[in-house]
């Protein structure tokens, strides 16, 4: 199946600075999802983006599906940006599941 | 529509026996899917339903496991005589055709 590789695994910051974050995946897709997992465990959707670039608010996104790869850019980061980040794709085959990498832990300082 | 709505949120349970869990999607979406996430790792799927057909189940879904969609609108999952090593956190989700899926709070299973 299809093999989702996110990077950096963790990511420390002092508030103020702006980060970016990768996911690579090595088959074609149909989508691509950017989620933030907060403390209770539920899944904010950030970004619906199988293809080309989005902004929201300090969040912006892009996708370069002919290279594979996703980059999520955080601006401004606040303490309230802290949390799990994941990126899911799902294939263009039969299949119509995402599937996750294994996220990236940010900690935003004060 | 308030969202992918789970039930109950958490599940303490001892091993041996058995749990349902409850998931209510947004209400226009036909597709629906469970997913279990240990500690420290993405979401992994389970199975998915397109209106009330099952169409896909992942190797990780036992035959302890079983799921159901009647009618194509809410869904339950069942783990029968549970093992400590399903202790995870059960999440559901829902999407119309080729859009965005949403999850639900999640069911935070643990068996002692």
């Amino acid at each position: 199946g299809i093999q989702v590789e996110q990077s950096p695994p963790d990511l420390i910051l002092q508030e103020g600075a702006n980060s970016t974050l990768r996911c690579n995946f090595s088959d074609s897709v149909n989508n691509l999802q950017w989620f933030h997992q907060n403390p209770w465990g539920q899944l904010i959707n950030l970004f619906y983006i199988p293809s080309g670039t989005k902004q929201n608010g300090r969040l912006s996104a892009t996708t370069v599906a002919t290279e594979r790869y996703s980059l999520l850019y955080i601006s401004s980061s606040q303490t309230t940006d802290s949390g799990v980040y994941f990126c899911a794709v799902g294939g263009t085959g039969s299949a119509r599941q995402l599937t996750f990498g294994s996220g990236t832990q940010l900690t935003v300082l004060p | 529509d308030t969202g992918v709505s789970q039930d109950p949120r958490h599940k303490i349970t001892k091993r041996g026996q058995n749990v349902t869990f409850r998931c209510d999607p947004i209400s226009e979406h036909n597709r629906l899917y469970w997913y279990r996430q240990t500690l420290g790792q993405g979401p992994e799927f389970l199975t998915y339903f397109q209106n009330e057909a099952q169409l896909e189940k992942s190797r990780l879904l036992s035959d302890r496991f079983s799921a159901e969609r009647p009618k194509g609108s809410f869904s339950t999952l069942e783990i029968q005589r549970t093992e400590q090593g399903d202790s995870a956190m059960y999440l559901c989700a829902s999407s119309a055709q080729n859009t965005e899926a949403f999850f639900g709070q999640g069911t935070r299973l643990t068996v002692v």
